[in-house]
């Protein structure tokens, strides 16, 4: 059974700061997906990683992608009081298949 | 091209209650998956259907619990006689699994509430 875990789960920073969230994966998986939550909102797709060294950026947030070692991360750059947000991975095994999530990782940038 | 849509958004019941919850999956796109988010928690798949065509329910429960896509209209999950465990909020994706994408887009969800 595919296990997702994301650490830490809860991440307090202050603007200005770089944080790095993580995401371990315990199969091999076709691809892997960052999603942002608001609160009381659905998901909004930030990033999809295909292969293995694969690297995204979006304004302050970047995304890897190493598939040997099973590890994404989401590395945050200058941290601003609009990236507080709930961050997911999410893994999917095989193309088309469902997702597995990880447990999230809930931001707070303080001003 | 209008994302994927579900309704109601919002769904209080009292226990014992059916719940039907709708799902119309965007344009063009033919799967559908079932995920629900309990509070504080991430979302866990529950199953996932093509048109007239249930391809994986291993995340649904075994009771009262059961979803269908019909060649016409949107795709339902049906809770049948709601406990208050079943509160949480339940979203639905599509892809339209064509062309080598298969990316899940995510509707709004349904809060439910079980009083």
């Amino acid at each position: 059974e595919l296990k997702v875990e994301q650490n830490p789960l809860f991440l307090s920073m202050q603007e200005g700061k770089n944080y790095t969230i993580y995401c371990n994966y315990s199969t091999t998986s076709d691809r892997l997906y960052w999603y942002r939550q608001d609160p009381g909102k659905s998901l909004e797709s930030l990033f999809v990683l295909l292969s293995n060294g694969a690297v995204k950026q979006e304004g302050r947030l970047m995304a890897s992608l190493d598939t040997k070692a099973r590890l994404s991360t989401l590395h945050i750059t200058a941290a601003v009081h609009d990236l507080s947000a709930t961050y997911f991975c999410a893994v999917e095994e095989t193309s088309g298949s469902r997702l597995t999530f990880g447990e999230g990782t809930q931001l707070t940038v303080n001003p | 091209n209008a994302g994927v849509m579900q309704n109601p958004r919002h769904l209080v019941r009292r226990r014992g209650q059916e719940a039907r919850l709708r799902c119309s999956p965007m344009k063009g796109h033919s799967h559908v998956y079932w995920y629900r988010q309990l509070p504080e928690e991430g979302l866990k798949f529950m199953v996932y259907l093509q048109k007239e065509n249930i391809i994986d329910e291993s995340g649904m429960p075994k009771e009262r619990f059961s979803a269908e896509f019909p060649k016409e209209g949107p795709s339902i999950l049906r809770i049948q006689q709601v406990v208050r465990g079943d509160s949480a909020a339940y979203f639905c994706a599509s892809s339209p699994f064509w062309g080598g994408s298969y990316e899940q887009y995510f509707g709004p969800g349904t809060r439910l509430t079980v009083t």
